[in-house]
């Protein structure tokens, strides 16, 4: 039973799409990240949501817009995708901001 | 805003040596987080420490926090090959909920 998972896991996709990455946790914790991973391995936040609330929006281009239906999932959306937007984007949670954040596996992500 | 210092940026060792990573902080550490990539996978955590003068241990791999907390070092003893991967340090920043984090170190295991 996998903790923090999200699909598609790789994603291979053209200049100008739009596409969706989901994230599911099933560790019944409160707040929710998005993540992403540039191509030399640097890790930075992106958005944090706290009971479906945002709390954290780093300066992302808003292309990128986060929904959170429920406590249990954050999906990440990315308009008009651009060749830099290729990465490994990850989702987190933890019991509450400030504790432990557990990661999903990633999303590779490659815009042609 | 803070910033994470990994060293060395990668490494390369004989299974059975044992091995240390280092993370230096530009501000005091209010929790530090070690964590694991390996390709194709996600983040694995590792472990967590908070108070200066901490060291945690996980079988092979311990970690410590300096007095001064803003220093870590992440420590592997008698390497194999299954520790090969990206090590990560991670920080709360400035006590918040954000983790800022180090370019990591990769760790190559050879056999």
């Amino acid at each position: 039973d996998t903790a923090v998972s999200q699909t598609p896991k790789y994603l291979v996709t053209q200049m100008g799409n739009d596409k969706s990455i989901k994230c599911e946790q099933n560790l019944g914790h409160d707040t929710m990240y998005w993540y992403k991973q540039d191509s030399k391995k640097f890790l930075k936040i992106m958005f944090s949501y706290n009971n479906k609330e945002l709390i954290i929006n780093e300066t992302v281009p808003n292309r990128f817009s986060p929904k959170s239906p429920d406590k249990a999932h954050l999906n990440l959306h990315i308009n008009s995708l651009e060749l830099g937007d290729s990465a490994v984007y990850f989702c987190a949670s933890s019991q509450i901001p400030g504790n432990t954040i557990y990661f999903g596996e990633g999303s590779w992500l490659t815009v042609v | 805003s803070q910033e994470l210092e990994q060293s060395p940026q990668s490494l390369i060792v004989q299974e059975g040596k044992n091995l240390t990573i280092n993370c230096t902080s530009s501000k005091t550490l209010y929790g530090l987080y070690w964590y694991k990539q390996k390709y194709g996978e996600g983040l694995i955590f590792l472990m967590m420490l908070q108070k200066g003068g901490e060291e945690k241990s996980h079988e092979k791999i311990t970690a410590k926090l300096d007095e001064k907390k803003q220093q870590s070092s992440l420590h592997i003893t008698a390497s194999q090959p299954s520790h090969a991967g990206i090590y990560l340090c991670g920080a709360a920043q400035g006590g918040s909920e954000k983790l800022v984090f180090g370019k990591g170190t990769k760790l190559t295991v050879n056999p």
